[in-house]
């Protein structure tokens, strides 16, 4: 089955305990993300990678690392949380950029606590 | 810079009836893809809906359809016959083709479909 796996799913954490969330896809999909979803604001892309080795930042990348050393995952490294990193966090992928094809495909969410 | 706009919070629909979605955005890229995912209260985001900006014809997916009017910079997301599991949250995303895959997000629209 073709999906992105997400883990932990829930996570409580304190403050300054450094935390690594993965993210995994079967699709051999070129291009991932991550995303942080907070209430009223929508989903916030923290980082984006568009190949092995290859990342760059979004809006939001203040606090957080990401590698993407294979393919199929690109975990999401919070080297210090802390309690402003508290929010549900979404991995996604995408085969292509194109003008038809640009559906990214979303894991679960990892909803994270940080006391 | 990019931005996106949903400015209705929440909505009510009653069942089988029609309900439109507003979404604006702001870009100065000719070219981008705008994309609407819904979101369950089970969490999960689901893609619904893709427009292009040299589309010609307004995009549809069975019962959804986007009334893409490119001049006013609006994006709207049409839904006929609601149905009680359309009840979620609905967001509105944009890519610029020279952004990579940077993507943003509206802050989002819960809908609620009555019986």
């Amino acid at each position: 089955e073709a999906q992105v796996t997400q883990n932990p799913r829930y996570l409580i954490t304190v403050t300054g305990k450094k935390l690594t969330v993965t993210c995994s896809q079967n699709m051999n999909h070129e291009y991932m993300s991550w995303y942080r979803q907070d209430p009223g604001l929508g989903l916030r892309q923290i980082y984006y990678s568009m190949n092995v080795e290859v990342t760059d930042k979004g809006d939001v990348p203040e606090g957080y690392k990401v590698s993407r050393k294979e393919k199929r995952n690109f975990p999401l490294i919070l080297e210090s949380p802390s309690p402003n990193q508290t929010s549900l966090y979404f991995c996604a992928s995408s085969r292509e950029l194109g003008l038809r094809t640009d559906t990214q495909y979303f894991g679960p969410g990892t909803r994270l606590t940080v006391l | 810079a990019q931005k996106i706009t949903q400015t209705q919070p929440g909505m009510f629909v009653q069942e089988k009836e029609a309900v439109t979605l507003d979404c604006t955005y702001d870009t100065s890229d000719p070219s981008y893809g705008l994309f609407w995912y819904k979101q369950p209260s089970s969490g999960e985001m689901i893609f619904l809906i893709y427009q292009g900006s040299y589309d010609q014809q307004n995009a549809t997916e069975g019962r959804y359809s986007l009334n893409f009017q490119k001049a006013r910079k609006s994006a709207n997301l049409v839904i006929s016959a609601s149905q009680l599991g359309d009840s979620a949250m609905y967001f509105c995303a944009m890519r610029e083709d020279t952004g990579g895959f940077k993507t943003i997000f509206g802050a989002g629209t819960r809908l609620f479909v009555k019986a």
